[in-house]
C-alpha cells in the first residue's frame, strides 16, 4: 500500500502556543487528504476534508480558525492549533487518497499534549 | 443514519480461535466497507475491504462477510494469534459523501496465548 508520514510524531507544548502538524504522501500524489482526531479508547473522528489548492471542508463543530489546513501541494497537508489548550491534547492522524479515492492510507498520528 | 455501529466493544479470544466482530448500518448509499486494525500509538491500516455486490472475501486468515438485506458486516479472524490483539474499527464509505470514511465504534480484541 501507499505510504503516508506524519511530523512530528508526538509533540508538547505550553498552553496558549501554536504547532503545526504535516502529512505527507511519499509515494502517490494525494488529491484528498483527511483529518481525524481520536481521544483515549475512542474512534477516529474526521475533522476536516482537504482537497488539494481550495479551503477545507470542516465537520460541524470543528472550529476552523483554531484547527487551520492547508494542502497546498498534491504530497503535502499541514494542520495547524493555533492557540493550543490542554483539552486540545489528543492523537491526530491524517490520511491521503488519490484518485480513484477507493483507499485511504492513515499516517502513523501525531500525540500532541498541551501543557 | 451516517452511523456505522460496531460489536462487540471488547473481546477476548483464546489462540487459535476464531474472533468475529459484528458492524450494521442504516445509510444504503454506503458503497464500500472497509476494516482498520490499530495498535496503540499508531494510525490505523487497511485490513480487508469489501464492496456490496459480493457476500464474502477472504484474504489469508481474515474474511468479511456481508449481508446487504440486513445491512450487516462481520470480520471473522480465524487461528486467531497473540499477535492479533489489536482495535479494529469497521467503516463504510458512501460515494456520495465526498469520501468520507464513518467510522464504528472500535472493538478491542485480545487473543490469549
Amino acid at each position: 500500500g501507499a505510504v503516508v508520514s506524519q511530523h512530528p510524531s508526538w509533540v508538547i507544548c505550553k498552553s496558549g502556543t501554536s504547532v503545526k502538524i504535516e502529512c505527507r504522501s511519499l509515494d502517490f500524489q494525494a488529491t484528498t487528504m483527511f483529518w481525524y482526531r481520536q481521544f483515549p479508547k475512542q474512534s477516529l473522528m474526521l475533522m476536516a476534508t482537504s482537497n488539494e489548492g481550495s479551503k477545507a471542508t470542516y465537520e460541524q463543530g470543528v472550529e476552523k480558525d483554531k484547527f487551520l489546513i492547508n494542502h497546498a501541494s498534491l504530497t503535502l497537508s499541514t494542520l495547524t492549533v493555533t492557540s493550543a489548550h490542554p483539552e486540545d491534547s489528543s492523537f491526530y492522524i491524517c490520511s491521503a487518497a488519490g484518485t480513484p479515492a477507493y483507499e485511504q492510507f492513515f499516517g502513523p498520528g501525531t500525540r500532541l499534549t498541551v501543557l | 443514519q451516517q452511523q456505522v455501529k460496531q460489536s462487540p466493544q471488547s473481546l477476548i479470544v483464546q489462540k487459535g480461535g476464531i474472533s468475529i466482530i459484528n458492524c450494521a448500518y442504516e445509510n444504503t448509499a454506503f458503497d464500500y466497507f472497509p476494516w482498520y486494525q490499530q495498535f496503540p500509538g499508531k494510525g490505523p491500516a487497511l485490513l480487508i475491504a469489501i464492496r456490496p455486490d459480493v457476500s464474502e472475501k477472504k484474504e489469508g486468515r481474515f474474511t468479511i462477510s456481508f449481508n446487504k438485506s440486513a445491512k450487516q458486516f462481520s470480520l471473522h479472524i480465524m487461528d486467531s494469534q497473540p499477535g492479533d490483539s489489536a482495535t479494529y474499527f469497521c467503516a463504510a464509505r458512501s460515494l456520495q459523501g465526498a469520501q468520507k470514511l464513518v467510522f464504528g465504534q472500535g472493538t478491542r480484541l485480545t487473543i490469549n496465548p
